[in-house]
Formats: structure tokens, sequence, C-alpha cells
């Protein structure tokens, strides 16, 4: 049982490239949320997902793209990378319940150049 | 605007003594509290919540209090252990809502460090 794992833990881009960053889980949850941390601040939500096929807006949501076509993946695209997406991606889930925790994954490390 | 403080961005503490990370709210519409405990190169980990018909919950070595009338909460560990030193995030979310994502607020998070 991995529970949330996400793929690359590093990578550098160039402005302007294009990447995906992966996230699975094996937990069954049906909630699904990808976060950003920059240096000394908050996480921030960036988009999140209720099932398989419904995505929705975060707080941060410009730059980047999502989909949900199974309960498993979440994966979060960048199409044209910038200095300004330098962060911390981290991805969680959580089970329907009214008081269930978010359960992240050990994130993924962006910067762009 | 921030909707989650944690005003204190470090807190050092010796070993044995207690611990104590404040965070403060300006939503009055959260009504579930988690505290979150974050080591570098890893994603966080959840510790304690609290909801909002509660004001206080117990975990081992950690409390959670929450006054809402001052829109305040805060985690006390005792006694605080070199293992507690990370970084302790404290989110609030609207749960009860009914607006269906749980999406969760987070403070700037607070970096402990206790000294052996």
């Amino acid at each position: 049982n991995a529970g949330v794992t996400q793929t690359p833990k590093f990578r550098i881009l160039k402005i302007g490239q294009s990447m995906t960053l992966q996230c699975t889980q094996d937990m069954n949850h049906n909630y699904m949320y990808w976060y950003r941390q920059d240096p000394g601040m908050g996480l921030k939500l960036i988009y999140y997902s209720v099932g398989a096929g419904i995505t929705d807006k975060g707080e941060v949501p410009n730059g980047y793209n999502v989909s949900r076509s199974t309960t498993e993946d979440f994966p979060l695209r960048l199409e044209l990378a910038a200095p300004s997406q330098t962060s911390v991606y981290f991805c969680a889930t959580r089970t329907s319940g009214l008081s269930d925790t978010q359960y992240f994954g050990p994130g993924t490390r962006l910067t762009v150049l | 605007d921030q909707q989650v403080k944690q005003n204190s961005p470090s807190l050092s503490v010796q070993e044995g003594r207690i611990s104590i990370l404040n965070c403060d709210y300006t939503n009055s519409m959260f009504d579930y509290f988690l505290w979150y405990k974050k080591y570098p190169a890893e994603g966080p980990t959840f510790l304690i919540s609290i909801s909002s018909i509660k004001d206080k919950n117990e975990d081992g070595r950690f409390t959670v209090f929450l006054n809402k009338s001052a829109k305040h909460l805060s985690l006390h560990i005792v006694p605080s252990q070199p293992g507690d030193s990370a970084v302790y995030f404290c989110a609030a979310s609207l749960a009860y809502s009914g607006a269906g994502s749980y999406q969760l607020t987070f403070g700037k998070g607070t970096k402990l460090s206790v000294i052996p």
C-alpha cells in the first residue's frame, strides 16, 4: 500500500517548456488535490477533483491544467513553464467523509530557469 | 488576504518543555481545523484536528485548543522531543458547509526546533 506517489521528485525546466507532474494513489479516495508551496509560504490549492471526470479550479490555477480519467491518477500539466512556477508541488487525497483528513504525497520540486 | 495566519515563523523550545504553536483565522465560516507536520523533503503529514463544536482535542502528547470567539487555535506539545522539530502548518476548512470540495486553507507555517 504505497499511499500517494508523485513523480518526478525533482525537475529543472527551461522557460516555455512543458511537463506533466504525475500523482497516483492506491487508497481509492474520491477527492484529489494539487497544491504548490513557495518558500516561506503555506500551501496554495491549484486544482482539485471530487471524482473521476470532475475537476475544478482552486486558488491559483493559472498556467496549469489537470485531468482525472481514473480514480487513481490526477496529473498536473504545465504548458508553458515560467519562472513564477518554480515551487514544490504536492498532491493530496481524501475520502468523502466529513471529518477525514488529506493525505499528501512526498512532493515534486520544480525549478524553471 | 490571508485567512489563516501563523504569526510566528519560528519557535525554539528545550527538550521536555511545552511547545505552544498559535494560529488565527479570519473566516468565521471555517468549521474544521487541522494541524500538519512537515519534515524537509517530505509531504505534510496529518497530526491532529478539531471541529468547531469542540474546544479541545487531545491525542497523546498533542492537544489542540479552539477559541471560536477569538478565532484562535493553538497546538500544545508536551513534553517536546527533538523528533518534533519540523514545520507545523495550521489549516482550516468548510467541512460541514456542504461545499463538497473540503478545500484546506493553510497558514504559512511555524518552524519548531526542539533543543536537546
